[in-house]
């Protein structure tokens, strides 16, 4: 099974829209963490955003939020007031089990952010 | 922040050769050094975790011969791409355990490699 799922291979967004980013995980682990990257044509992966298992409230950074719906097992990136610089893949990542361990990464989805 | 510096950002080698990847921690210590893999428009595959001063684990499938991993210091680990063939030209990215930021995550730029 597919430890990370995102079924979104590409989405729009007009400019200065809101827009979310499905994931869903798979675990049993009690303990593990969910991450946002973004990754520009670049190649470099750009941390956004993490949430943590025992968290208790949704991550927030800046125009970034991560809707966790724990029972759900989802973990969905919304991304406020558009701009073009956003136009990117975005990829969901998890880490089961503590700090350290390896990630397991979705098959992202491409962004693109329509004047 | 933390910072690791992966180079070449971008190399072209003939058929045959061999091409080293260095990623470097430049303010923190990396314990942990992971290797991925990425086709184009494709998702990071891991093909090696590698801890300072042992030897690189290697998920099933990647051949340890050929995608040679060395550790040897907190602060430096490369990736030697041997007798490397034109199926192997990818991007190749590492990232680095060791500090506090990104919640303890940090990525290389990245290596596009192209065998001629």
């Amino acid at each position: 099974a597919q430890k990370i799922t995102q079924t979104q291979p590409g989405m729009f967004v007009q400019e200065k829209e809101a827009v979310t980013l499905d994931c869903t995980y798979d675990t049993s682990d009690p303990s593990y963490g969910l991450f946002w990257y973004k990754q520009p044509s670049s190649g470099e992966m750009i941390f956004l955003i993490y949430q943590g298992s025992y968290d208790q409230q949704n991550a927030t950074e800046g125009r970034y939020s991560l809707n966790f719906q724990k029972a759900r097992k989802s973990a969905n990136l919304v991304i406020s007031a558009s701009q073009l610089g956003d136009s990117a893949m975005y990829f969901c990542a998890m880490r089961e089990g503590p700090i350290g361990n390896q990630f397991y990464f979705g098959t992202g989805t491409s962004l693109t952010v329509i004047p | 922040g933390a910072v690791v510096s992966q180079h070449p950002s971008r190399v072209i080698c003939k058929s045959g050769t061999s091409v080293k990847i260095e990623c470097r921690s430049l303010d923190f210590q990396a314990t942990t050094m992971f290797w991925y893999r990425q086709f184009p428009k494709k998702s990071l595959m891991l093909m090696a975790t590698s801890n300072e001063g042992s030897k690189a684990t290697y998920e099933q499938g990647v051949e340890k011969d050929k995608f040679l991993i060395n550790h040897a210091s907190l602060t430096l680990s490369t990736l030697t791409v041997t007798s490397a063939h034109p199926e192997d030209s990818s991007f190749y990215i590492c990232s680095a355990r060791g500090s506090l930021a990104g919640y303890g995550y940090t990525f290389g730029s990245g290596t596009r490699l192209t065998v001629v």
